[in-house]
């Protein structure tokens, strides 16, 4: 199994400053088709999970720039280049590269 | 515009069966695969279970094999998940969730959309 490994648990953060959040992965997540199958997902209170990017460092439709992924192999990143109030919740990072498991979560909020 | 809506959620005793439903719109279901992941209340996402676009193809997490069956009516636009000898530990949330990439025989592996949820609470 891959094993998804987040942190910090949580986060607080200023509206305006940057944040950000660690995912690691047990075993690399390039597929031999060249792609990387790291997505992160931000689940707002009492809301069902969205989609924020996939293939490690791709903005979903919809999603603002100030969200950032990067990372590869093993190591990844989610950035906030500054958070907002809206920007509260738990943000999960997931693997597809072998059946899908997912992040133990960090939760943002804002001080 | 996508959406998914579950249904089927209820409380039941251990040892028990339930059937999820996921209605969907807004997308060509055919062509895509689908995901159940569940969410025990106050804790993380786990994925359950998906099938490949035209259903012929299936996927479990260990947790759940050989008691959960997915499955999929394209003429219906609906994904089920039938659920035998169900466990307190399997009470949780249960969402439905799209694939991101069409994939008619196969699974892409990421998720774009999910369904609101439905509650299956298991409980003597």
């Amino acid at each position: 199994d891959v094993v998804m490994t987040q942190t910090p648990l949580s986060l607080s953060v200023t509206p305006g400053q940057p944040a950000s959040i660690s995912c690691k992965s047990s075993q690399s997540l390039l597929h031999s088709d060249g792609k990387t199958y790291l997505f992160w997902y931000r689940q707002k209170p009492g809301q069902s999970p969205q989609l924020l990017i996939y293939e490690a460092s791709n903005r979903f439709s919809g999603v603002p720039d100030r969200f950032g992924g990067s990372g590869s192999g093993t190591d990844f990143t989610l950035k906030i280049s500054r958070v907002e109030a809206e920007d509260v919740g738990v943000y999960y990072c997931m693997q597809g590269i072998n059946l899908l498991t997912f992040g133990g979560g960090t939760k943002v909020e804002i001080k | 515009e996508v959406q998914l809506l579950e249904s089927g959620g209820a409380l039941v005793q251990p040892g028990e069966s339930l059937r999820l439903s996921c209605a969907a719109s807004g997308f060509v279901f055919s062509n895509y695969a689908m995901s159940w992941v569940r969410q025990a209340p106050g804790k993380g996402l786990e994925w359950v279970s998906a099938t490949s676009g035209s259903g012929g193809r299936t996927w479990y997490a260990d947790s759940v094999k050989g008691r959960f069956t997915i499955s999929r009516d394209n003429s219906r636009n609906t994904l089920y998940l039938q659920m035998n000898s169900l466990r307190v530990e399997d009470t949780a949330v249960y969402y439905c969730a799209k694939d991101l990439i069409p994939q008619i025989t196969s699974w892409y592996g990421g998720v774009d959309y999910w369904g609101q949820g439905t509650l299956v609470t298991v409980s003597s």
